[in-house]
């Protein structure tokens, strides 16, 4: 199974600044990546998918970036809303298999 | 609009079996798979499965083959996942979610909690 290991498990920022979370994935995944958002007693919401594109309504504040290995989703301009839990998740190869997740909080 | 209602939260014995339904609106069932996902603070998000409800196949992780079964009812655009020889290991939310065949998910039902306890 291919392993995704997200960076970091938790982060805190402040409303206004930029922030940056990093999934690995254990062997190449050809950009086929995707990045979820879940807040707290919800389900997961698609941010972005093949790596950089984003998904319709989705906010112009988020963007995808990363090939191979390394991938990560950049969230411009931090807003209270964005308090949420990030995943990543890769569907190159089965088993399709999720990061572990990185929870953002309000500093 | 799309959207994905699943049936209520569940309290089931150990041992005992339990089906979850997913009933799709919104956009033409046949036209995509429908995912199903399994989230348990212990090991995150795991998928389980997929089925393509155009032609009634079915793929499966190997961790929950012979744990989950998946099934369509194309008459009703509804997607069912039964869980069998439940333990508490089995206690989780498990969501269906929409999407193209072997591509990301771009809708997720509500979740349902499963409790396996006596």
């Amino acid at each position: 199974d291919i392993r995704m290991t997200q960076s970091p498990a938790s982060l805190s920022a402040s409303l206004g600044e930029t922030v940056n979370i990093e999934c690995l994935a254990s062997e190449d995944i050809y950009s086929d990546l995707a990045w979820y958002q879940q807040k707290p007693g919800k389900s997961p919401q698609l941010l972005i998918y093949n790596a950089n594109s984003l998904q319709n309504g989705v906010p112009s504040r988020f963007s995808g970036s990363g090939s191979g290995t390394q991938y990560s989703l950049k969230i411009n301009s931090l807003q209270s809303e964005d308090v949420a839990t990030y995943f990543c998740q890769q569907y190159n190869n089965y088993p399709w298999t999720f990061g572990g997740g990185t929870k953002l909080e309000l500093k | 609009e799309v959207k994905l209602q699943q049936s209520g939260d569940e309290l089931v014995r150990p041992g005992a079996s339990v089906k979850i339904s997913c009933k799709a609106s919104g956009y033409t069932f046949t036209n995509y798979a429908m995912y199903w996902v399994k989230q348990s603070p212990g090991q995150g998000l795991e998928w389980i499965g997929t089925i393509i409800p155009l032609i009634d196949t079915t793929s499966y992780n190997q961790k929950f083959k012979g744990k989950a079964t998946l099934t369509a009812d194309k008459s009703s655009n509804t997607a069912y996942m039964e869980l069998s020889r439940l333990t508490s290991e089995d206690s989780a939310v498990y969501y269906c979610a929409r999407g193209r065949w072997d591509t990301y998910f771009d809708y997720w039902g509500q979740g349902v909690m499963v409790t396996v306890s006596s």
